[in-house]
């Protein structure tokens, strides 16, 4: 079975400064790893994701993730916080098996500072 | 293309009635996820459909049921509602192509109060 830690529940940063999101995950086989975004009143949507090509994943709004299969992390990343990326993120892995479903980490809150 | 659409967007029930909630896949879309999000439990799967056949069903009690029809819509069904199932209804919906994973996407949810 597939699992997901994420480590802090809420990070706060300085507008301008690098996000750091962790994500650890637990796989017995190559895993799918993706990163999502929830805003308030809002669904999940899809920043990036992890499919066993390139290692270094770029996603949408200047996001992207390492794939560390040594440490099993799937750390998300962006060099400069914007007051828009103010949000909930939530790392997820599944397999390779077709409609294996999306198990989900518990998510971190995300706060900006001006 | 439209997105996932989730009926009604928000819902107030009292214990012990019962509830359906509504998917609307994107176009061309077969298969449907529901997920349950609480501020506790984090996003919990629920079950899958696929070709109007449960596929992958979660640790959920027998009270949460779901179906799918003939053009890809779902509706999910809570019985005997309790407090404890107030949460975000998640739908999420996947175009099959084969065995290779299959982005979802996210429908804005159904939020179930339960009073």
């Amino acid at each position: 079975a597939q699992s997901v830690t994420q480590l802090g529940s809420h990070v706060s940063v300085s507008e301008g400064a690098l996000v750091l999101l962790r994500c650890n995950y637990s796989s017995s086989v190559p895993p799918y790893l993706f990163w999502y975004v929830q805003y308030p009143n809002q669904g999940l949507q899809l920043l990036l994701k992890y499919t066993s090509a390139a290692t270094l994943v770029k996603g949408i709004n200047g996001f992207e993730a390492e794939f560390k299969k040594s440490e099993t992390s799937f750390h998300l990343t962006k060099p400069s916080a914007h007051m828009s990326d103010a949000a909930e993120y939530f790392c997820a892995v599944t397999v390779n098996s077709g409609n294996t479903p999306l198990v989900f980490g518990k998510g971190t809150r995300l706060s900006v500072i001006a | 293309k439209a997105g996932v659409t989730q009926t009604p967007r928000y819902l107030i029930k009292t214990r012990g009635q019962q509830v359906t909630l509504s998917c609307s896949p994107i176009s061309g879309h077969r298969s449907v996820s529901w997920y349950q999000q609480t501020p506790g439990q984090g996003l919990q799967f629920l079950f899958e459909y696929f070709s109007e056949t449960q596929r992958n069903k979660g640790n959920f009690p027998g009270r949460f049921s779901g179906r799918q029809f003939s053009n890809s819509r779902s509706e999910m069904n809570v019985s005997t509602l309790e407090l404890g199932d107030s949460a975000l209804y998640l739908c999420a919906s996947s175009l099959e192509v084969g065995a290779s994973y299959n982005e979802q996407f996210f429908g804005p949810g159904t939020r179930l109060t339960v009073l």
